[in-house]
């Protein structure tokens, strides 16, 4: 079946620091979301994403679809302690009306 | 709008009790979906409802697993009899569209079966 694959696994970074993650797949997918899990919370949406080549901006975060709609990267500019947490990608599948997940980033931040 | 309700947050129950989780989706949306969250298997979707009815539960575990959406606002699940392995994360997620495919979800019920 579809899957999507994250990586890096885990990130350490300091305060301050730029954050690139990305997901990919080996099928197509027509929509791209991301989202992002506090420890104990549920996952919020950040980011979602609907063309091919579109590019996004959520205040500090920037995710891009990719042109083969195969893959898609979220960007985290001058990072701070509370963006810590699990980030994850997630697509409707095809010929499903199932969420597939990403399998995850997870984000630690030192000050 | 108030997001995703779940109650209870937190759950501790002896192997064998009866659980029963519920949901509270956002106004409006006409999909509901349950999740189990494991550090082993991640999230997984166990079943989801349109419009109050079941549309596909088939990543329901086994037969002790129940869900039920007897009106738009309330959803339940339930574990009869509950086992040491059915411990997680439980999830409720809404949306009004499955073409967008943007779900909501509620903060979880962390359940432990000892």
């Amino acid at each position: 079946g579809q899957q999507l694959n994250q990586s890096p696994q885990s990130m350490f970074i300091q305060e301050g620091e730029d954050v690139s993650m990305n997901c990919t797949s080996s099928s197509i997918f027509n929509t791209w979301l991301w989202y992002k899990q506090d420890p104990g919370e549920g996952p919020v949406l950040l980011i979602a994403l609907y063309k091919a080549g579109e590019l996004t901006s959520n205040g500090r975060l920037t995710a891009q679809f990719g042109i083969t709609r195969k893959d898609s990267f979220l960007n985290i500019s001058a990072s701070i302690p509370s963006d810590v947490g699990i980030y994850f990608c997630a697509g409707p599948g095809r010929n499903t009306d199932k969420l597939i997940f990403g399998t995850g980033t997870r984000l630690q931040v030192f000050p | 709008d108030a997001g995703v309700i779940q109650s209870p947050r937190h759950e501790v129950t002896e192997m064998g009790q009866e659980v029963t989780l519920r949901c509270k989706p956002i106004s409006g949306h006409d999909y509901l979906f349950w999740y189990r969250q494991t550090m082993m298997r991640g999230l997984e979707l166990l079943i989801y409802f349109n419009n109050n009815v079941p549309i596909d539960d088939s990543g329901m575990p086994e037969d002790r697993f129940s869900a039920k959406m007897p009106n738009a606002s309330f959803s339940t699940l339930k574990i009869q009899p509950s086992e040491p392995r059915d411990s997680a994360v439980y999830f409720c997620a809404s949306t009004p569209s499955l073409i967008l495919g943007e779900q909501y979800f509620g903060p979880g019920t962390r359940l432990t079966v000892t």
